[in-house]
């Protein structure tokens, strides 16, 4: 166990919905990841958050969106959903935002979009 | 521009050793890590470098050469459960502008 929460678990949604993904980092981790991982493919990093704020952004859509709140717990938003969007959603947290910090990952949301 | 190669796919048979490797190409190197990921399954941790050389944990084993953008993960005495994927990612650092790159895994197949 990580130490890293994601909920829910399995988020079943059709084409066009909007679904929120919540995570909660470790404790004492103030920078929160959201990585997609599509069937067989490699993990593609999304965006970074530390303490509140926007750190990096990699390949997120324009439809997706995400916000770390003062609790240090994130929600990544996902709208207008496609078929291409079912995935795993992994959020990582990391201690610090410069340095040598390793990311620990949490279970991960498996959204299907019917 | 930054790129990390890793063969897609090994088998080894269980008792062996294997060696996975990845060799990187990036202008601000800032550290390599290796993760194992189970499918389906989160990653999840196995080592960090960033000097040269061989660091040792147990049965895993993963040596960096920076001159060269070489590393490698070796996995001794291999057990069933060691069949995963297993990801390298390089610590890419540009002025204050800091990314992990994700190789896409090595999938290693233990057999009886």
């Amino acid at each position: 166990d990580s130490g890293v929460t994601q909920t829910p678990k399995h988020l079943i949604t059709a084409t066009g919905q909007r679904v929120t993904l919540r995570c909660s980092p470790r404790s004492g981790d103030l920078s929160v990841y959201w990585y997609q991982q599509s069937l067989d493919q490699g993990l593609q990093f999304l965006i970074q958050y530390y303490n509140g704020e926007e750190r990096a952004k990699g390949n997120i859509l324009e439809r997706f969106s995400a916000q770390q709140f003062p609790d240090l717990h994130s929600e990544l938003n996902l709208s207008s959903l496609e078929l291409g969007d079912s995935a795993l959603y992994f959020c990582a947290s990391s201690v610090e935002l410069a340095g040598t910090d390793t990311q620990y990952f949490g279970p991960g949301t498996r959204l299907t979009v019917l | 521009g930054q790129n990390i190669d890793q063969p897609t796919e090994m088998t080894a048979t269980e008792g062996a050793i294997v060696q996975i490797n990845c060799t990187y190409q990036t202008s601000g190197f800032n550290g390599l890590f290796w993760y194992q990921q189970h499918a389906g399954e989160a990653p999840t941790f196995l080592s960090y470098n960033v000097l040269d050389g061989l660091e040792e944990k147990g049965r895993f084993s993963s040596f960096l050469s920076r001159s060269k953008g070489y590393s490698y993960l070796l996995l001794k005495e291999l057990q069933m459960k060691d069949s995963a994927s297993y990801l390298c990612a390089v610590i890419h650092h540009a002025g204050n502008n800091r990314k992990l790159i994700w190789g896409l895994g090595t999938s290693l197949a233990v057999n009886p």
